[in-house]
């Protein structure tokens, strides 16, 4: 089965820009879709298809997918974005969805 | 607005089932899939299956294969997701969530507000 691999933390001070990754085999074949989930709460959606945005959703965040890596970047990190965040492709050979394990982004 | 509405905490003893019902509003309950993620305390999200409610088409993850099933009543444009023979590794927050698919793939938004199932003797 298709394996999404992300680093357990990364830590940004206020104001400067964070960088999560997604890791998989040519994964810049598939979509990738984002999700951020703070404590207590239900994920939600932030990007999907490598870097649409939905609506609400802040121009400060974005994304990419090239390769063997996906990125979700968050400019001018805020307090408030301190969350663990989920990459999701879909693998179409098995019909099934998968998630990377998750990011904890910590604003210094 | 678009929303998903689950069914309230239970608690279970190995070796029950469980039955999670997940309410949708502001859309076309048979237009988009449902699919089905847990999360244990303190881990990630893992998904378990997808639902077609116009269809009833389901997909299930090979772990959860033979344990788990998904239905649909579409007069009450609800979906169930039910897991049997139940075991302490079960507990969990259960999450529906509406899935979007083209171009081959498949997100998921909006999220219910999850479903805490405890098993436990």
């Amino acid at each position: 089965s298709y394996v999404l691999t992300q680093p357990p933390s990364v830590s940004v001070a206020p104001g400067k820009t964070a960088r999560i990754t997604c890791g998989g085999n040519n994964i810049g074949s598939k979509s990738v879709h984002w999700y951020q989930q703070k404590p207590g709460q239900a994920p939600v959606l932030v990007i999907y298809y490598d870097s649409d945005r939905p609506s609400g959703i802040p121009e400060r965040f974005s994304g990419s997918n090239s390769g063997n890596t996906a990125t979700l970047t968050i400019s001018r990190v805020e307090a408030g974005d301190e969350a663990d965040y989920y990459c999701q492709v879909w693998d179409s050979s098995s019909d099934h969805g998968v998630f990377g394990g998750g990011t904890k982004l910590t604003v210094l | 607005q678009v929303q998903l509405v689950q069914s309230g905490a239970e608690v279970k003893k190995p070796g029950a089932s469980v039955k999670v019902s997940c309410k949708a509003s502001g859309y076309t309950f048979t237009s988009y899939d449902i699919n089905w993620v847990r999360q244990a305390t303190g881990q990630g999200l893992e998904w378990m299956g997808w639902m077609n409610p116009n269809s009833g088409n389901t997909g299930y993850a090979q772990k959860f294969q033979g344990r788990v099933t998904m239905t649909r009543n579409t007069s009450i444009s609800t979906a169930y997701m039910e897991l049997s023979s139940l075991r302490s590794e079960d507990t969990a927050v259960y999450y529906c969530a509406r899935g979007f698919v083209g171009g081959g793939t498949e997100w998921f938004d909006p999220w219910g507000q999850g479903t805490l199932v405890t098993v436990s003797s």
